[in-house]
């Protein structure tokens, strides 16, 4: 059974850090991996989708890698601003299964202080 | 495009009642997924649905039933509620399975909350 963890649990740190998050799974059978953005009382942001055959993918001030062998990916955050936090989940789709069901680890809860 | 709807936002039940929640998407996505999240726990899959008229179970389907009468609606059903039921509940969507368009988009959440 997969099973996806984020450590650390949560992670508070001055404006303009440059930060680390990071997802380990078990199964390195994985489909894809996607990083979300959840901030309080709502719904999950898609921020970045990695398939299993890339090993990085960036969008503005974030950067995900993948090393699939090792069952790990990070979430790169560069100039952290205090409208970051939120809660960041990874999630891993399974390869090929029917419904491509994602399973989810239990996030990493983020503050930026000013 | 609305994007993914989730219909209520909000709601109390007493133990042993019903409801139905209602997923809606604007986008012509074939899969709809219905997941539950507990503080401290990351999604986990109730049901999904690869195309009209299917559903399939996930991880924790029981208690629950859900019904893909139409493309773009998604329901699952309480039948007779349950204090584990409480939960906040999402529903997301995607275009189909295989290939790049492998993003699954999201809708607000239902918070419900059974007494």
């Amino acid at each position: 059974k997969q099973e996806v963890t984020q450590i650390p649990a949560a992670l508070s740190v001055p404006e303009g850090e440059n930060l680390v998050l990071n997802c380990s799974f078990t199964d390195s059978a994985i489909y894809n991996l996607q990083w979300f953005r959840q901030d309080p009382g709502k719904g999950l942001t898609s921020l970045l989708l990695i398939q299993s055959s890339q090993r990085e993918q960036t969008s503005g001030r974030l950067n995900a890698s993948l090393d699939k062998s090792s069952g790990r990916s990070t979430l790169y955050i560069a100039a952290s601003q205090p409208g970051d936090s939120a809660t960041y989940l990874c999630a891993v789709s399974r390869q090929r299964y029917a419904g491509n069901m994602l399973t989810f680890g239990g996030g990493t809860r983020l503050m930026v202080k000013p | 495009n609305a994007g993914v709807t989730q219909t209520p936002k909000f709601r109390v039940l007493k133990t042993g009642q019903s409801m139905t929640l209602l997923c809606a998407q604007d986008m012509n996505h074939e899969y709809m997924y219905w997941y539950r999240q507990d503080p401290g726990m990351g999604l986990r899959l109730i049901h999904y649905s690869v195309g009209e008229g299917t559903t399939a179970k996930g991880e924790v389907p029981d208690g629950y039933n859900v019904s893909r009468l139409k493309k773009q609606n998604f329901l699952l059903g309480l039948e007779s509620a349950a204090p584990s039921q409480t939960s906040v509940y999402f529903c997301a969507s995607k275009v189909r399975g295989d290939g790049s368009y492998n993003e699954q988009f999201f809708g607000p959440g239902t918070r419900l909350t059974v007494l």
